[in-house]
């Protein structure tokens, strides 16, 4: 089983709509969860952390569910710049450090 | 954005010969990384210094040999590789250090290709 588990992928949507990744971790030790956004050839950019308590950023909100082990970003309003890959990233601290990416998965916004 | 910078940006290079991968950051952190990113997988964490100290190296062929001369550069020291080493090679910083929940900040990356 992969560490860290994302949809496979990709999901086509058209403008407007809302869109929903999801992400699964399987190490209990896991302290920190971001999504980092990664557009073709370029490198990962952090888009969001994810707290336990959920936070939002404007169109975008993420979940955590420590019991679950799933973490979760949720986008209201797609638009065509939403294209990209989407990474569920965790750090995992057991005595060493360990920052573990998802595979991602890819969005298409088509107009 | 300049906050992370890497040289060179793309680099092809044959099996025997010896090249390095140069990263610098102006984000005044402490910590930096080296991540390999090959074509359909994750992002493979390879090394991570915390104030110009190795704390990490996760299983990485003796072939790669990180430097961390000061807390602004860090370098991935290149001989004898392989074609599936070809991938690209990210650098990243983030503040603190790697224990603590911190966002990592990434340079644009060196597309590597061993021929």
């Amino acid at each position: 089983r992969k560490e860290v588990e994302q949809d496979p992928g990709p999901f086509n949507v058209p403008e407007g709509a809302t869109v929903a990744f999801n992400c699964t971790y399987s190490n209990s030790a896991s302290q920190s969860f971001f999504w980092y956004r990664q557009d073709c050839r370029k490198e990962p950019k952090l888009l969001m952390s994810v707290y336990s308590s959920g936070n939002e950023d404007g169109r975008f909100t993420a979940q955590l569910n420590r019991a679950s082990q799933y973490i979760s970003l949720l986008i209201r309003d797609s638009k065509l710049s939403d294209s990209a890959t989407y990474l569920c990233v965790v750090n995992v601290n057991t005595g060493g450090f360990k920052t573990i990416f998802g595979a991602g998965t890819r969005l298409f916004v088509k107009a | 954005e300049t906050g992370v910078t890497q040289t060179p940006r793309h680099l092809v290079m044959g099996m025997t010969n010896k090249k390095s991968l140069k990263c610098e950051q102006h984000l005044g952190h402490n910590a930096m990384y080296w991540y390999k990113q090959s074509a359909k997988k994750p992002l493979e964490l390879m090394f991570v210094y915390s104030l110009e100290e190795r704390v990490e190296n996760n299983s990485v062929p003796s072939r790669f040999s990180p430097e961390c001369p000061n807390s602004s550069h860090l370098f991935l020291h290149l001989h004898t590789l392989q074609p599936e080493d070809s991938a690209l090679y990210l650098c990243a910083s983030s503040q603190d250090s790697p224990r603590v929940s911190d966002t990592q900040y990434f340079g644009p990356g060196t597309r590597l290709t061993v021929l």
